[in-house]
């Protein structure tokens, strides 16, 4: 099984709401990531998650705030957000980020729109 | 900077037609290379992957690709493609020994006509 599941499967949120985005994973994978994807763009990688701590930031605004509460969960908590973050938002999970032959398998994603 | 370039931003053939998305990428040492595919309202779904030995990879649903370590290219081929296979193809690397970055492509998108 390399179910990834995200929910909630749509969020609109005004400019000034605090929401969450939520990824769960029972495989056992020790890294999880948080990717955004606009349309007709290919995703991008936003944070990485491994071993329960935060490994890759790739400059994201601190409006979105990453938690990961154990192994099998991520949250990505968000405040403030502008119109432009509207997007998919990708969870994906792998067993271990720095093994050499490490696979990510997506969750379905969460799209997200900010009015 | 690390890139990767699909050719073929859309591809539109008939049924039973041969099938080849070209990706190219511009990082010089050890790579990943992934190809993942996006069905109409789905998520990304991985089609094939190569890590090392036989550059020639098979996958699901009849594809495979062929990794050309000279021509830093990984192309996607099926013999045969069907309408359920219309869809958006994202070719993905991930250079060797980094933490978990995956560089996608900016996808194909593939429509199959009956």
């Amino acid at each position: 099984d390399t179910e990834v599941t995200q929910t909630p499967k749509h969020l609109v949120m005004g400019m000034t709401n605090k929401k969450s985005l939520k990824c769960e994973q029972h495989m056992g994978h020790r890294a999880m990531y948080w990717y955004k994807q606009k349309a007709k763009k290919p995703p991008e990688l936003m944070f990485v998650y491994s071993y329960e701590k935060l490994s890759i930031n790739e400059s994201v605004p601190s409006r979105f705030s990453p938690e990961c509460p154990n192994s099998s969960l991520l949250n990505l908590h968000l405040h403030a957000l502008q119109p432009e973050d509207s997007a998919l938002y990708l969870c994906a999970s792998s067993q271990d980020s720095g093994h050499r032959t490490d696979t990510q398998y997506f969750g379905p994603g969460t799209r997200l729109t900010v009015l | 900077a690390q890139s990767v370039s699909q050719h073929n931003h859309h591809v539109i053939l008939s049924e039973a037609a041969s099938l080849e998305l070209g990706c190219n990428y511009s990082y010089g040492g050890t790579v990943n290379l992934f190809w993942y595919v996006q069905y109409p309202g789905q998520h990304l779904q991985l089609l094939l992957k190569y890590f090392s030995g036989d550059p020639l990879v098979k996958g699901i649903k009849g594809f495979e690709a062929e990794f050309i370590k000279s021509k830093f290219s990984f192309n996607l081929r099926k013999p045969s493609v069907q309408w359920s296979d219309t869809a958006e193809y994202f070719c993905a690397v991930r250079r060797g020994g980094s933490q978990g970055n995956l560089i996608f492509g900016k996808g194909t998108k593939l429509s199959v006509k009956p």
